[in-house]
């Protein structure tokens, strides 16, 4: 069964440093999607991407974030000058376009566990 | 308010029984719910979602959507030890496909 992958399953970056998470969704998806979740609490929505371009972010998603589709394959999250509080799992997600019932359902990848120090 | 709550548990059911898993949200503009399995330190896993009022089974799990009284839930029948983990709500809003999460109900079988 088709599955979302990433890597690297553990990040350790040093407080100013950036980094990037990457994915490889399910290949017949068009919706990429990049949520977080620090320990302990809620699974947090950062960004949607569809068609080479975002398509919805969150208040999270601010300058200190970009992602990319650089080529066919790979989905990318980049957070530059990581601060204490980026520590948090990352998941990657994806999903079809929907039909007309509009299907949004979502599958996650394994995450990227991202400790800042 | 918080938009979608759910009690945090744990809920303790017998092996065999039914479990039984709530889940309330605020937007009365909400299109789509999800129910997630998250075992301790893994990744949300789809179980189940639901677009229109009414049940929808899919063999042991059954979601149940009431969106006048803006509640979902889930039914475990016949819970095993391994369906033990997390189980977390997810809404989207009409027209987007960002999720919304609840903090998500932890679910003991004891065997």
């Amino acid at each position: 069964e088709p599955e979302v992958t990433q890597t690297p399953s553990h990040q350790v970056t040093q407080m100013g440093q950036e980094v990037i998470l990457r994915c490889v969704p399910i290949s017949n998806h068009l919706y990429f999607y990049w949520y977080r979740q620090i320990l302990g609490q809620k699974v947090e929505f950062l960004v949607s991407f569809y068609n080479n371009e975002i398509s919805e972010k969150s208040e999270i998603f601010d300058d200190q974030f970009s992602v990319e589709r650089p080529d066919g394959s790979n989905f990318t999250l980049k957070i530059r000058s990581t601060k204490l509080e980026d520590s948090a799992m990352y998941f990657c997600a994806s999903g079809t376009s929907g039909g007309p019932v509009s299907s949004y359902e979502q599958y996650f990848g394994p995450g990227t566990r991202l400790t800042v120090t | 308010q918080k938009e979608v709550e759910q009690n945090s548990g744990p809920l303790s059911v017998p092996e065999g029984a039914i479990a039984s898993l709530n889940c309330t949200y605020s937007d009365r503009v909400s299109q789509s719910f999800f129910w997630y399995r998250q075992y301790s330190g893994k990744s949300p896993e789809l179980i189940m979602s639901i677009y229109s009022n009414g049940d929808k089974e899919d063999g042991r799990f059954t979601a149940q959507l009431n969106k006048a009284s803006q509640y979902v839930s889930l039914l475990i029948r016949d819970s095993q030890p391994s369906d033990s983990a997390t189980y977390l709500c997810a809404v989207n809003r009409t027209g987007r496909r960002a999720l919304t999460f609840g903090s998500g109900t932890r679910l003991q079988v004891q065997p």
